[in-house]
């Protein structure tokens, strides 16, 4: 149980274009979705916290208008890199919360995002 | 805010050594505590976890974790390792609060001579 999806698992884009990014849970309704980000060989930052039904919570530093997020039901959170560049080549990564008041999270297989 | 320090970047061990791996948090309150594995080229996957009680958290694949609240520290330990433990390691931590977001180290790279 508790298996979080992402759909593409590697995408390449052309510079200026827009990419959307699916994360779902499988077997459980996730209230919340987190979305982070890796850069090779670092760690995982977190960009956004998702409720379901509400605006996203954006870390500091993340550009809201740019990492567009939807959590428009309790399986499915999507982010979408708007005008992507070069810069923003890189592992995207949701994580999911099984109910409110749980400690756990489930990853996600992650997204290779490839920017020309 | 919470932080998450893990002081090596880099490890090299050969198989059968024990490894202890340093993981410490900054935060007041209460807590929680996780270790992650990511085996290259693989997703991320829980190893082990600390809400409460007994501060010796056994996990997968002979792992263990002791959660020493004096020292904000979570170091990750195994007796013997072998060449399959091979991965980057991620200490992470929330707040224990609001069952909050959860803030990674900067990870650990383990590398097992065979």
């Amino acid at each position: 149980g508790a298996v979080v999806s992402q759909h593409p698992s590697r995408v390449i884009c052309k510079s200026g274009t827009s990419v959307k990014i699916e994360c779902r849970s499988l077997d459980f309704q996730a209230t919340t979705m987190f979305w982070y980000r890796q850069f090779p060989k670092q760690s995982l930052m977190l960009m956004a916290t998702s409720n379901e039904g509400s605006k996203a919570t954006y870390e500091q530093g993340v550009e809201k208008d740019k990492f567009l997020i939807n959590h428009a039901s309790l399986t499915l959170s999507t982010l979408t890199v708007t005008s992507a560049h070069p810069e923003d080549s890189s592992f995207y990564i949701c994580s999911a919360r099984n109910q409110e008041g749980s400690y756990e999270q489930y990853f996600g297989p992650g997204t290779r995002l490839t920017v020309t | 805010a919470q932080s998450v320090s893990q002081h090596n970047h880099h490890v090299i061990l050969s198989e059968a050594a024990s490894l202890e791996l340093g993981c410490n948090y900054s935060y007041g309150g209460t807590v929680n505590l996780f270790w992650y594995v990511q085996y290259p080229g693989q997703h991320l996957q829980l190893l082990l976890k600390y809400f409460s009680g007994d501060p010796l958290v056994k996990g997968i694949k002979g792992f263990e974790a002791e959660f020493i609240k004096s020292k904000f520290s979570f170091n990750l330990r195994k007796p013997s390792v072998q060449w399959s433990d091979t991965a980057e390691y991620f200490c992470a931590v929330s707040r224990r609060s609001s069952a909050s977001k959860i803030i990674f180290g900067s990870g650990t790279r383990l590398s097992i001579r065979p």
